[in-house]
């Protein structure tokens, strides 16, 4: 079974600029989560999704926001980036049940010039 | 408020030692699930535990044993005879009983073992 898959795996982008980052769940999977890390904060919650409708939702800015198509796949999009948004975004997936482990992609690595 | 906290930084051992890896957490729900999650350099963050609330029986898979205690809200992690391949940054974690998707993380503690 194929894992979850997250393009591009870097990404370099200017201050003021908007970006779009895409995750493959697991076969079967239907909710998705999205997690920023960086050295400082560490693994933050972004947001879920589960079948096209967003189930939780983190302590982020609205320039960070995400959707999830039919087949389960998703995207986050940031908007006007800033310097501080760069990051390794890392996406999850689960079939959705409470509390079912979450299966992490290799993530995309995010620099902000 | 959910808090997870895992004191060590970094820890440094040579290979065939023993290590443990600490974890204590805070939350108010009865109910919970503590999980922990190895990231290798590439990234990628691994499952390798999921523990509820109302199981204290502690688990031994291989090498790796959990030690859970809600006396002392402690999730102990210990690798007995570690390997090269176990270095990593291991996070612990914590979601409530109707978040689905969240998961609190520790800030992590990396581990290095030595040939």
């Amino acid at each position: 079974k194929a894992g979850v898959t997250q393009t591009p795996r870097y990404l370099i982008k200017t201050r003021g600029q908007q970006v779009t980052l895409s995750c493959s769940p697991i076969s079967g999977h239907r909710s998705v989560s999205w997690y920023q890390q960086t050295p400082g904060q560490g693994l933050q919650f972004l947001f879920e999704y589960f079948s096209e409708t967003q189930r939780n939702k983190g302590n982020f800015p609205g320039r960070f926001s995400g959707r999830q198509f039919s087949n389960s796949r998703s995207e986050m999009n940031v908007s006007t980036l800033e310097l501080g948004d760069s990051a390794l975004y890392l996406c999850a997936s689960s079939s959705g049940q409470l509390n079912s482990p979450l299966h992490f992609g290799n993530g995309t690595r995010l620099t902000v010039t | 408020a959910q808090k997870v906290t895992q004191a060590q930084t970094e820890i440094s051992v040579v290979e065939k030692e023993d290590v443990t890896l600490d974890c204590v957490y805070e939350t108010r729900d009865t109910t919970y699930y503590l999980f922990w999650y190895k990231q290798p350099p590439s990234g990628e963050l691994v499952f390798l535990i999921r523990r509820n609330s109302f199981d204290e029986q502690n688990e031994i898979s291989g090498r790796y044993s959990w030690n859970f205690q809600k006396s002392t809200s402690s999730f102990n992690f210990t690798i007995t005879a570690s390997q090269v391949v176990d270095s990593a940054v291991y996070f612990c974690a914590l979601t409530g009983s109707s978040n689905t998707g969240k998961l609190i993380f520790g800030q992590g503690t990396t581990l290095q073992v030595k040939p």
